[in-house]
């Protein structure tokens, strides 16, 4: 049973324009969503987080939105660079307050010159 | 430098073998986990622990085996029950629940 989903296993955009990378939970407990940039071989470097308190949150080109009501989060990169190229994982917390961090699949974004 | 550590980078096992991974922190992290990827696949959650001396299965904890005895350390075991052991592990740490996860450098598996 997957918890989190990303159902687009890649995405492919022009440097300069917006990523939009999606992300679906089925877990109403869930309080708290992160999201990670991974290159192979490496582990995980954290991006951004959002609190279920709030539907939006900012830091530089990178913006995370939460709908609860759909349970649906996204995370939008404006502008893509060519550096922003690797697979993108998002993943939830708060599910009865037991620290479990449950993650995604990933989307692999391909950020073209 | 505060972080977290994986060793060995490579790791080869012959079938049949247990094998033990090490994670340590020096970050002061009350919380520790081990994921597993494979390709197409994330990262799938295998044990993880929120403080010394305890520790929970995650999703797929079958054939492995953990101790939580430093706040430091959370090694894992891999032990011959698990059949297709051949995979990337990560290892994480977290201060708390609304927090971000700290994430070694990883061990890449192999069963030869």
């Amino acid at each position: 049973d997957q918890q989190v989903k990303q159902n687009s296993p890649s995405l492919s955009v022009q440097e300069g324009r917006i990523s939009i990378l999606n992300c679906d939970y089925t877990n109403s407990m869930f309080d708290y969503f992160l999201w990670y940039k991974k290159y192979p071989a490496e582990g995980p470097t954290f991006l951004i987080s959002i609190s279920s308190i709030k539907d939006k949150n900012e830091d530089g080109r990178f913006t995370v939105f939460l709908n609860k009501s759909a349970k649906h989060l996204s995370l939008h990169i404006v502008p893509s660079q060519p550096g922003d190229s690797a697979v993108y994982f998002c993943a939830a917390d708060g599910s009865g307050n037991t620290g479990k961090l449950i993650f995604g699949q990933g989307t692999t974004l391909q950020v073209k010159p | 430098d505060g972080g977290i550590t994986q060793s060995p980078k490579y790791l080869f096992r012959k079938e049949g073998q247990n094998v033990t991974l090490s994670c340590e922190q020096n970050l002061n992290h009350d919380a520790m986990y081990w994921y597993r990827q494979d390709p197409g696949q994330g990262l799938r959650l295998i044990y993880y622990s929120q403080i010394v001396n305890d520790f929970q299965k995650g999703d797929i904890a079958e054939g492995y085996s953990v101790s939580r005895e430093k706040k430091e350390s959370f090694p894992l075991t891999v032990t011959s029950a698990q059949k297709n052991p051949t995979a990337f592990y990560l290892c994480a740490s977290r201060a708390g629940q609304v927090a971000e996860a700290f994430f070694g450098q990883g061990t890449r598996l192999t069963v030869v």
